[in-house]
């Protein structure tokens, strides 16, 4: 898997948009931007992942830049539960198939307030 | 998070004593992903299995650790004469291809 880098903590203010930064030059052609979090003592959430199109669910949204060298995941009205660890990812997409997930050091949220 | 349950959820040891992990995965699932993560660190995968059948190992420390998945009941991590570098919680994940639907994980301490 290739090889992201994320900002080691950040904080946003509770009611606003919490932009989590991503960078991932060395992605190849085939590998997805995957993000997971990780609220403290629990298991690990998968939360959203796209290729190159910019992606939105009930949690958060995807914007991945046109050369997809980076992302930023969005949540747009940040609240206390969302405190946790944030992991970028990359890796090939695994639809039809399995395969473990690598998770780099992440960036630890914190929603003050 | 929810389906995929582990027990127990706290468990303390003394070193050289062995420490056995179990995980159920989510109902009809049939694959079950085993991770560690340290105190102050990030996870790092250890093994994967299917029913009976170990696929990927390739996390697993080459000594004391072992895991199995049988055709009936849960999967099993087993650490034998346990260490205090033990201590860590250690997260069960079930799912297939993008899914992962991670376990509350067990927190293993060992005096």
């Amino acid at each position: 898997d290739a090889k992201t880098t994320q900002p080691t903590s950040m904080d946003c203010a509770e009611g606003r948009a919490a932009n989590l930064p991503c960078n991932h030059s060395t992605i190849s052609g085939n590998e997805y931007v995957y993000w997971y979090r990780q609220i403290h003592s629990q298991g690990p959430q998968y939360i959203i992942h796209g290729l190159k199109n910019n992606e939105t669910n009930e949690m958060a949204s995807l914007i991945i830049t046109e050369d997809r060298k980076s992302s930023t995941l969005i949540l747009p009205h940040a609240t206390l539960r969302d405190t946790a660890v944030y992991y970028c990812i990359v890796r090939v997409d695994v639809k039809t198939s399995y395969d473990k997930v690598i998770f780099g050091p992440g960036t630890s949220l914190s929603v003050i307030p | 998070n929810a389906g995929v349950m582990q027990n127990p959820r706290h468990l303390v040891r003394r070193r050289g004593q062995e420490a056995r992990l179990r995980c159920s995965p989510m109902k009809g699932h049939s694959h079950v992903y085993w991770y560690r993560q340290l105190p102050e660190e990030g996870l790092k995968f250890m093994v994967y299995l299917q029913k009976e059948n170990i696929i990927d190992e390739s996390g697993m420390p080459k000594e004391r650790f072992s895991a199995e998945f049988p055709k009936e009941g849960p999967s099993i991590l087993r650490i034998q004469q346990v260490v205090r570098g033990d201590s860590a919680a250690y997260f069960c994940a079930s799912g297939w291809g993008n899914e992962q639907f991670f376990g509350p994980g067990t927190r293993l301490t060992v005096l």
